[in-house]
């Protein structure tokens, strides 16, 4: 199966600083996703990207499939903001049914 | 988009007590279904997957079975529970093909004492 990297690991940021997540993909992905899981465990949804940009407010994402890497944007940190961020993607080849996950970035975002 | 509802949202078992986490889902049909549990650690393992109703696949040998009695059904079950299967599980649900998008239930913490 693909494997999933992401960095940092972990990101402690003051309020109002910007971050950029990276996802690193073995091989070429489908579906990709990022998603925030929240201080109750919860995995929200943030994008479908399996290319290009989009944005939703202070978050914006970037896939460039050729190269098997996504980016995640987050400016003006709030504490909100706080949690783990997984990206996921499901293997190009083959037909697989299955997202394979990151380990996450642990991000916090201190006031 | 479809929504995922997952229950209990917490439970304590005792050691050997039998589990049973269930998953529904609303807004979409035939959709594949997951279950996933994460550990201290923050990973998430892919426990089981399920294409359609009774057809399961297990992704790793363990004290777990699941089951899809209905097409947007889907539940996690053991007979005797292990201190090891402790943590935090996720029921997932995705619309299946190309486009396959993943939503998560709220999740069920299970702590087995």
């Amino acid at each position: 199966g693909i494997q999933v990297e992401q960095s940092p690991p972990d990101l402690i940021l003051q309020e109002g600083a910007n971050s950029t997540l990276r996802c690193n993909f073995s091989d070429s992905v489908n579906n990709l996703q990022w998603f925030h899981q929240n201080p109750w465990g919860q995995l929200i949804n943030l994008f479908y990207i399996p290319s290009g940009t989009k944005q939703n407010g202070r978050l914006s994402a970037t896939t460039v499939a050729t190269e098997r890497y996504s980016l995640l944007y987050i400016s003006s940190s709030q504490t909100t903001d706080s949690g783990v961020y997984f990206c996921a993607g499901t293997s190009a080849s083959g037909g697989s049914y299955i997202p394979t996950f990151g380990r996450g970035t642990s991000l916090i975002v201190h006031p | 988009s479809q929504t995922i509802h997952q229950w209990p949202a917490t439970l304590v078992q005792p050691v050997g007590s039998p589990l049973s986490l269930e998953c529904t889902v609303e807004g979409t049909s035939n959709p594949n279904l997951y279950w996933y549990r994460q550990a201290a650690g923050r990973g998430l393992q892919l426990l089981f997957y399920s294409i359609g109703i009774d057809q399961i696949s297990s992704e790793v040998p363990q004290n777990l079975s699941a089951s899809r009695p209905q097409d947007r059904q889907f539940i996690l079950s053991s007979k005797k529970l292990l201190l090891s299967d402790s943590g935090f599980y996720l029921c997932a649900g995705g619309t299946g093909g190309s486009g396959n998008t993943i939503y998560f239930g709220e999740g069920s913490w299970l702590t087995v004492v």
